[in-house]
């Protein structure tokens, strides 16, 4: 069974530091691993989405990598400002179509 | 830009009441699926479906049916509305692609049962 580990389960850095989030998966066998965001009380908002035959996917001061064989993903946060702080959670999709989605890393950037 | 829209931000019902939540999206999507949240427990999912009039049950079925009459719609229903169902309920919904199958989220309905 698919299970999906996020550590550490809360984060604080000050403003400007570089920051990693880590993602873990226990079954190689994924289609796509998904980043997302999550503010409080709200819904999720996709940052990035890898496919199983890519190594890593950018979007502006984020980067994000996948090593398939490792059952590893990095979220890579450069630059961090207050307003990044949210909820990270990371996704797999696996076959059947579901996504299984990590805990989640909460990060707080402090001015 | 994508929006899926949930119609009720927040929602009180009383124990053994029948609950519709609504769910729509605007881009035309295949698959649309509803997970629910719980500290503790994370994102954890209900229903999906991949057409109109199709249902895929998903980890946690019970207690729950859903209805997709028309694409752009699904709506997630509590049969008979328990304390253990109050949760913060997401609506999702995705292309059918092999290589851009972002997932898009509504904004929650918060579901208090008494």
């Amino acid at each position: 069974k698919q299970e999906v580990t996020q550590i550490p389960a809360a984060l604080s850095v000050p403003e400007g530091e570089n920051l990693v989030l880590n993602c873990s998966f226990t079954d190689s066998a994924i289609y796509n691993l998904q980043w997302f965001r999550q503010d409080p009380g709200k819904g999720l908002t996709s940052l990035l989405l890898i496919q199983s035959s890519q190594r890593e996917q950018t979007s502006g001061r984020l980067n994000a990598s996948l090593d398939k064989s490792s059952g590893r993903s990095t979220l890579y946060i450069a630059a961090s400002q207050p307003g990044d702080s949210a909820t990270y959670l990371c996704a797999v999709k696996i076959q059947g179509g579901k996504l299984i989605f990590g805990q989640g890393t909460e990060l707080s950037v402090k001015p | 830009d994508v929006k899926v829209t949930q119609s009720s931000r927040y929602l009180v019902k009383r124990t053994g009441e029948k609950v519709f939540l609504e769910c729509v999206q605007d881009m035309d999507h295949e698959n649309m699926f509803w997970y629910r949240q719980d500290p503790g427990l994370g994102l954890r999912l209900i229903y999906f479906s991949y057409d109109v009039k199709m249902k895929e049950k998903g980890d946690i079925p019970e207690g729950y049916s859903v209805s997709r009459e028309k694409k752009e719609r699904f709506s997630l229903i509590l049969e008979s509305a328990s304390t253990n169902q109050t949760s913060m309920y997401l609506c999702a919904s995705s292309p059918w692609s092999s290589t851009n199958e972002k997932l898009f989220f509504g904004s929650g309905t918060q579901l208090s049962v008494l």
